[in-house]
């Protein structure tokens, strides 16, 4: 089984609101990333998750907020989102086991956010 | 830091020819490793082949094979056979270890968009 899972597919959201994504995958991956994808363009990295601790974070603005509540599951909060923040989140995971380097990334079909 | 180039934003090829991806890479790095994504129409983004670049033979993947020139930075995607389920955007990225982790950051190409005609 090489499936991450989002939910939901779709979300309209208006700025004031509060909502959540969730990302899950039972391949027992240790690192989980948040990626923001632009139409036609590259995923931008937001945060990486290893073993359920935030190691990076790409200077993210504070209305997103990540939470890894555990190794199968990840979270991103959103609040007072703006516009331009409308984009497709995806999120991915991958091998962390310290032995073996440089583990690829499986990605899941993301949730296309609309903020209005 | 890292840089990615895909310098062929579109390239389209008939069915069952033969379609050759171009990315270069800059880096001051020396153990890296490479991968080409897959990501068709509204789906998911899929890994086709990845590349470790200690190794000097190519990476292949059925009919997805890479040119792997490390001396020059280039990492080239040869897909064989072309197939209408070809179809999609396909991105190059460099992955850079994180200090002793398993993980690394992925920096990705521009994107090439590959149509393949029936």
């Amino acid at each position: 089984d090489t499936e991450v899972t989002q939910t939901p597919k779709h979300l309209v959201m208006g700025m004031t609101n509060k909502k959540s994504l969730k990302c899950e995958q039972h391949m027992g991956h240790r690192a989980m990333y948040w990626y923001k994808q632009k139409a036609k363009k590259p995923p931008e990295l937001m945060f990486v998750y290893s073993y359920e601790k935030l190691s990076i974070n790409e200077s993210v603005p504070s209305r997103f907020s990540p939470e890894c509540p555990n190794s199968s599951l990840l979270n991103l909060h959103l609040h007072a989102l703006q516009p331009e923040d409308s984009a497709l989140y995806l999120c991915a995971s991958s091998r962390d086991d310290r032995l073996y380097l440089g583990y690829e990334q499986y990605f899941g079909p993301g949730t296309r956010l609309t903020v209005t | 830091a890292q840089t990615v180039t895909q310098s062929q934003p579109e390239m389209s090829v008939q069915e069952a020819e033969t379609v050759t991806l171009s990315c270069t890479y800059d880096t001051s790095e020396n153990n890296y490793y490479l991968f080409w994504y897959k990501q068709p129409p509204s789906r998911q983004m899929i890994l086709v082949i990845r590349q470790e670049a200690y190794k000097q033979q190519n990476a292949t993947e059925n009919r997805f094979s890479v040119n792997f020139q490390k001396a020059a930075k280039s990492f080239s995607l040869k897909i064989s056979d072309s197939q209408l389920g070809d179809t999609a955007m396909y991105f190059c990225a460099f992955m850079k270890l994180t200090g002793g982790t398993s993980y690394g950051k992925l920096t990705f190409g521009q994107g090439t968009i590959l149509t393949v005609h029936p």
